[in-house]
């Protein structure tokens, strides 16, 4: 398997433009998870999924962030409008019910 | 809120000593996992812990599970240059949502040759 992947892998985008980052989920795994990582905050959960519903968006920080998972295998987080303060590297994660969580490889993002 | 605390933030160790880094949660937990982040890259996952005062090893390194099931630790023996990175762990909180991890900030480790 392919692993969890996403893209872009680095985003550098001005301050008040949309940003949207995707993630491919292990085939088979039915739990997404969005995580935001930063010097500041560590590794924080925004958003997860379970069978393509979202369970739990309490850390989704504000309405500027959404997050889509139309079918099993894709996922969208879209930021709009971004802010320099969202810089950050985003990882998406997949697990199957409650089990490991599998990290991809994160998109780093920096808004100027 | 549910929290999970790790410490110490950071450790630097001459290759070759041991390492130890702790997690400690304000509630009872019904797992807890621990990960391993290189520089530049994810959290890749090591071991689960589910029974009290389970104790598991992985060649050099060692973690353990609290009595309570609300402390655990990881213990690295004769630390090598490959260890390096960011060890964290994650508790499943009793009753918490199904899926969801609540992270510690993390331990970074740097080992000097």
């Amino acid at each position: 398997d392919a692993g969890v992947i996403q893209s872009p892998r680095h985003e550098v985008t001005e301050m008040g433009q949309e940003v949207t980052l995707r993630c491919k989920p292990i085939s088979g795994h039915n739990s997404l998870f969005w995580y935001r990582q930063t010097m500041m905050r560590g590794l924080e959960l925004l958003i997860y999924f379970n069978n393509n519903v979202p369970i739990d968006d309490s850390g989704m920080p504000e309405d500027r962030f959404s997050a889509k998972m139309p079918n099993a295998s894709f996922s969208t987080l879209k930021i709009q409008p971004s802010e320099p303060r969202d810089s950050a590297v985003y990882f998406c994660a997949s697990s199957l019910r409650t089990d490991t969580q599998y990290f991809g490889p994160g998109t780093r993002l920096t808004v100027l | 809120g549910q929290q999970v605390m790790q410490i110490p933030q950071y450790q630097h160790v001459q290759e070759g000593e041991d390492f130890t880094t702790y997690c400690n949660s304000s509630t009872t937990l019904s797992n807890i996992q621990w990960y391993k982040q290189r520089p530049g890259g994810h959290p890749v996952f090591l071991i689960q812990l589910v029974k009290s005062g389970e104790v598991k090893k992985q060649k050099r390194l060692t973690f353990q599970f609290g009595e309570a099931k609300k402390n655990s630790s990881l213990h690295i023996t004769a630390t090598q240059t490959t260890d390096v990175g960011t060890y964290f762990c994650a508790g499943r909180v009793n009753g918490g949502s199904q899926g969801n991890l609540i992270f510690g900030k993390g331990t970074k480790l740097s080992v000097k040759p």
